[in-house]
């Protein structure tokens, strides 16, 4: 069975704090590893990563995935309280595009 | 581009009645569909996965005469729980992903809808 686990659960830091997220994968057929950030509604894309050891940035957000170790952090810096939220790791694993989503990281900034 | 819409956004309905949920990819032709399931401070559980014209391929313990998806056209899917009760309650998210074009296997996902049973 597809297994993909996050940690922290959850993670209340001050503002300009900087927070790593992790997430370990055992899965059959890898085939991308994505980070969505979930506020109230649907997950929005933040990356997907296929390639190891190639760090994709996105302003203050900055994601890495390492195949071997089978695991990819999610990196924060300067965190701001519009940076709480529920993020989640999903595994695609390539059945139909299939997602496995982890148990999801709830990040609480405060001032 | 690559738009989800779902409909309703939130419903309420009485125990024992069905609830049509509708999911719509607005710019793009959406070969296959997934439904989630996300309960209070839980992950996405996927809950089946369709492709346009054939039945769904439904997740271990999900009960496919409960939870009726049929996904008649390549820009519409809809999820109908049937006989709705209390621990139906839930926010449901629908995704669709297509297998042409620079959007090859992506999901996108639609905006959720919140189903309250009483």
């Amino acid at each position: 069975e597809d297994k993909v686990v996050q940690s922290p659960l959850s993670l209340v830091v001050h503002e300009g704090d900087t927070v790593t997220l992790n997430c370990s994968y055992e899965v059959t057929n890898f085939r991308s590893l994505l980070w969505y950030k979930q506020e109230k509604k649907a997950p929005t894309f933040l990356f997907m990563l296929t390639s190891s050891g190639i760090e994709k940035k996105s302003g203050r957000l900055s994601s890495i995935l390492d195949k071997k170790e089978l695991f990819s952090i999610l990196n924060i810096t300067a965190t701001q309280t519009g940076d709480s939220a529920i993020y989640l790791c999903a595994v695609n694993t390539g059945t139909a595009s299939k997602l496995t989503f982890g148990t999801g990281t709830r990040l609480q900034v405060t001032l | 581009g690559a738009v989800v819409s779902q409909h309703p956004s939130w419903v309420i309905c009485k125990s024992g009645t069905s609830v049509k949920i509708e999911c719509r990819s607005l710019d793009f032709q959406a070969t296959t569909m997934f439904w989630y399931r996300q309960f209070p401070k839980q992950s996405l559980m996927l809950m089946a996965t369709s492709n346009e014209g054939s039945k769904a391929t439904y997740e271990q313990g999900v009960e496919k005469d409960k939870f009726l998806i049929n996904h008649a056209s390549l820009t519409l899917s809809t999820l109908t729980v049937t006989s709705a009760h209390p621990e139906d309650s839930s926010f449901y998210i629908c995704s669709a992903s297509t297998t042409s074009g620079y959007l090859y296997n992506e999901q996108f996902f639609g905006p959720g809808t919140r189903l309250t049973v009483l």
